[in-house]
């Protein structure tokens, strides 16, 4: 059973800072890996999709590589502002079905 | 924002009582999917539909059913609700289920059984 970790579950920074979320999965055979956030009492939007023949996808300030062999995968965020506060989350699809295995999220607060 | 509906958007019920939850969507996609977010969980697949009757089961669809009798309506129902299933419920569609096809969600169904 594929198993997703995201780490840390919480992050803090300051506004203009560049971090990276991490995710993590323990069988490497998957079809692709989404990226997703989620605002508070909202549902989730889809940010960024890697398929499994892809290393990176890019979208404006938002970068998400994918390294199939170790399971992993991170989310950079680039000058982060205080509209990204929200909790991002990584899914991978196993079966070539498009149903996900999530992780529990990272929780990130960019302070002003 | 693709038009999906979830009701209620929060429901109190008691151990024991039937339960159901609507998602409606006004996309024509094929694809339905039901989720249950939990603290320390993520998002778990409950259930998923591929068209009209057409339904399989996820990861966690022990104590749920669902039905889907016209494309844009994809109902779950817990038949005798339990405390362990107090969770925020997800809707999701996607136009196919080809992998890679983007899935949108609504904005969940708060259920609490007391």
């Amino acid at each position: 059973k594929q198993e997703v970790t995201q780490i840390p579950a919480a992050l803090s920074v300051p506004e203009g800072e560049n971090l990276v979320l991490n995710c993590s999965f323990t069988d490497s055979a998957i079809y692709n890996l989404q990226w997703f956030r989620q605002d508070p009492g909202k549902g989730l939007t889809s940010l960024l999709l890697i398929q499994s023949s892809q290393r990176e996808q890019t979208s404006g300030r938002l970068n998400a590589s994918l390294d199939k062999s170790s399971g992993r995968s991170t989310l950079y965020i680039a000058a982060s502002q205080p509209g990204d506060s929200a909790t991002y989350l990584c899914a991978v699809d196993p079966y070539n079905f498009n149903k996900f295995y999530f992780g529990s999220g990272t929780k990130l607060n960019v302070k002003p | 924002d693709a038009g999906i509906t979830q009701s209620p958007r929060h429901k109190v019920t008691e151990t024991g009582t039937p339960v159901t939850l609507r998602c409606h969507q006004t996309e024509n996609h094929r694809y339905m999917y039901w989720y249950r977010q939990d603290p320390g969980h993520g998002l778990r697949l409950i259930h998923y539909s591929y068209g009209v009757k057409d339904t399989d089961k996820g990861e966690v669809s022990d104590g749920y059913s669902v039905s889907r009798s016209k494309t844009e309506d994809f109902l779950l129902t817990l038949e005798s609700a339990t405390s362990s299933q107090t969770s925020v419920y997800f809707c999701a569609i996607s136009e196919s289920g080809e992998t890679g096809q983007p899935q949108h969600f609504g904005d969940g169904t708060r259920l609490s059984i007391l």
